[in-house]
Order: C-alpha cells, then structure tokens, then sequence
C-alpha cells in the first residue's frame, strides 16, 4: 500500500512554454501533498504543501505565480511550471500523506519528473 | 526554525561491513523519525521508522536508535550490499499533520 505516481516522468520543453505535472495516491486519500525540487547530488528542497480543496502554502522564496499547483481531489495534485526557463531544469518529486493510521504520518514519495527546459 | 542535521554527508564501505548514518533534530517536540533511501533518478523510498515511544527497531538487515535525551537518532545497516549504495535521508516531524524536516542525506557507497 501507499503508491504514489507521478506523469510524467521525464519532459523536454522549449524556453516559454508550460509544463503540468501530475502526482497521484493511488491506494490511500492523501490530505497533504506536498512538492519538492532537488538538483543533482542535493537534498530535497520544499517548494510547497496543498491540503485538498486549499491553496497551496509556498515556501520562502518559491514564486507561486510561476509554480501553480493544485490540489483538487484526495488522489490528484498537479504542479505547473509557467512559462518555463532553462533555470527551472530540475527533478520535481512530489509526496502525499494521509489515510488511516500510521499513513497519517509518514509522506510516501513519487517517481519523480525530470524537467529539462531547452 | 526546526532543523535535522545528518553526517556524515558521504561514507564509503566494504560489501559485508556496516554502515552507520548519524541525525541530530532540534525540535524537542518531534516524535517521528522516518528514513528514506533514494536511488539514482527516483524518489526517495521509506525503508524504516521510529517513534519516540521506541529506543529501537529493527527490520532484517537494518535497524534505527534514538535517544531522545540527546536528541540522536541512527541508522544501521549491517552486512552492506552494492544493492544498498544509494543516498539515505533521515527525517523529523511531529505527528498530527507538522512539517517533516529532512537532514541534506548521506551517500552511501558499497564497494563489492
């Protein structure tokens, strides 16, 4: 139990566009989702947390104009990256925590998204 | 803030040797200590956790302390195996929907 899927797993885009990330919960309803991004050989930096049916709460110095995300149901977060620059290419992972008993505490984490933004 | 600092940063065995990663929390109100292992080009993977109510647990091969006086916790991994090379993070957090502090993760490296 506790899957978490993340679509797509890699994307190539042109400078100017925008890409949208999706991450599920597939067997359990994940109250908190929660966004990271991590450069090579890095830890994992917190972009921002979304409760269902919230506004996503940003971290200090992550622009939410530009990373939109949305959390509209128990299973589904989307994270889109607007108008796209080479400086946003990164590794995008996503996380979800919910459901019953210790999947209350614990964040499972997705595949991951390797943006590449040309 | 809340931190968790994590050492050492690199660490490098022999196939069949233990490994040991060392985290330090400040926030006295943590009770969860989760640990994820990270392989190249995917997300992290919960591979053990521990709460407060427990000095330590253990599953096959690897096995997690704390003492919470100290504010400590570790994780072992005995008998390494070139499988196990990967980066582990350590984690804090207080159960009841608080933020979860990662450590900056430790790379394990297990030369067969």
């Amino acid at each position: 139990g506790a899957v978490v899927s993340q679509h797509p797993s890699w994307v190539i885009c042109k400078s100017g566009t925008s890409v949208k990330i999706e991450c599920r919960s597939l067997d359990f309803q994940a109250t908190t989702m929660f966004w990271y991004r991590q450069f090579p050989k890095q830890s994992l930096m917190l972009m921002a947390t979304s409760n269902e049916g919230s506004k996503a709460t940003y971290e200090q110095g992550v622009e939410k104009d530009k990373f939109l995300i949305n959390h509209a149901s128990l299973t589904l977060s989307t994270l889109t990256v607007t108008s796209a620059h080479p400086e946003d290419s990164s590794f995008y992972i996503c996380s979800a925590r919910g459901g019953q008993g210790a999947l209350r505490d614990t964040q499972y984490f997705g595949p991951g998204t390797r943006l590449t933004v040309l | 803030g809340e931190n968790v600092e994590q050492h050492p940063s690199t660490l490098s065995v022999q196939e069949g040797d233990s490994a040991v990663i060392k985290c330090t929390y400040s926030d006295s109100a943590s009770n969860y200590f989760p640990w994820y292992k990270q392989e190249l080009g995917k997300g992290p993977q919960l591979i053990i956790d521990i709460r407060s109510n427990v000095g330590e647990k253990k599953d096959q091969r690897i096995a997690v302390t704390l003492n919470k006086t100290a504010k400590h916790f570790s994780l072992h991994i005995t008998e390494t195996q070139p499988e196990d090379s990967a980066v582990y993070f350590c984690a804090a957090s207080r159960t009841g929907g608080f933020k979860t502090i990662f450590g900056a993760g430790t790379r394990l490296f297990v030369k067969a």
